[in-house]
């Protein structure tokens, strides 16, 4: 079955700091894989996604990630954070082929921001 | 495009009656998922259409739960009874083949 863990529950940045939030994935094929940010009371929106090619992925608001097959991780980076980067970030596996299964997500990492 | 529509925002109802939740996927998205999140067990996906055909039930928790998708522009997520643990913010969101999950708002459960 596949699994996503994200160990950092909570992770205090300053402004301006850089920021990695790591995620690990248990799949038995190839991963399609993405990240999602929720601010309070809102819905996930998405942040970037891999599904084939280049390793490194480029999102909005800044953010990127790496995929890196031997250590089953996508970690999610950003050089220099905003207080706007407050949230709570998910990462998440879905079938290889960008299929049309679910997702499984991860328990999520909550960013906070300080000045 | 204005995305995945789910309704109510909100709802507040009492223990034992039947809630409808509802959503719109965005247009010629062809696949729809219901989610639960909740503080204790985070985000679970309930059940998935694929073209409107229910694919995989296995999340819905017990068979007071019930999801249909009559045609691709609209799905319901029905409780009957509700209880308070039902409690939850309820997503729906809808993809294409190689393409990113959208979700919607959400529908914020409150059972008294």
């Amino acid at each position: 079955a596949q699994s996503v863990t994200q160990p950092d529950i909570h992770i205090t940045v300053s402004e301006g700091a850089s920021l990695e939030l790591r995620c690990n994935y248990s799949y038995g094929a190839t991963p399609y894989l993405f990240w999602y940010v929720q601010s309070p009371g809102q819905g996930l929106q998405l942040l970037l996604k891999y599904f084939s090619g280049d390793t490194l992925v480029q999102g909005i608001k800044g953010f990127e990630a790496e995929f890196k097959r031997s250590q089953s991780s996508f970690n999610l980076r950003k050089p220099s954070v905003h207080w706007s980067d407050a949230a709570e970030y998910f990462c998440a596996v879905g079938p290889s082929g960008g299929g049309a299964d679910g997702l499984t997500f991860g328990k999520g990492t909550h960013l906070i921001i300080q000045p | 495009d204005a995305g995945v529509i789910q309704s109510p925002r909100h709802e507040v109802t009492e223990m034992g009656q039947e809630v409808t939740l509802r959503c719109k996927p965005i247009s010629g998205h062809n696949s729809l998922f219901w989610y639960r999140q909740t503080m204790m067990r985070g985000l679970e996906l309930l059940i998935y259409f694929n073209n409107n055909v229910p694919i995989d039930d296995s999340g819905m928790p017990e068979d007071r739960f019930s999801a249909k998708m009559p045609n691709a522009s609209f799905s319901t997520l029905k409780i009957q009874p509700s209880e308070p643990r039902d409690s939850a913010v309820y997503f729906c969101a809808s993809s294409q083949i190689r393409g990113g999950y959208t979700f919607g708002s959400g529908t914020r459960l409150t059972v008294v």
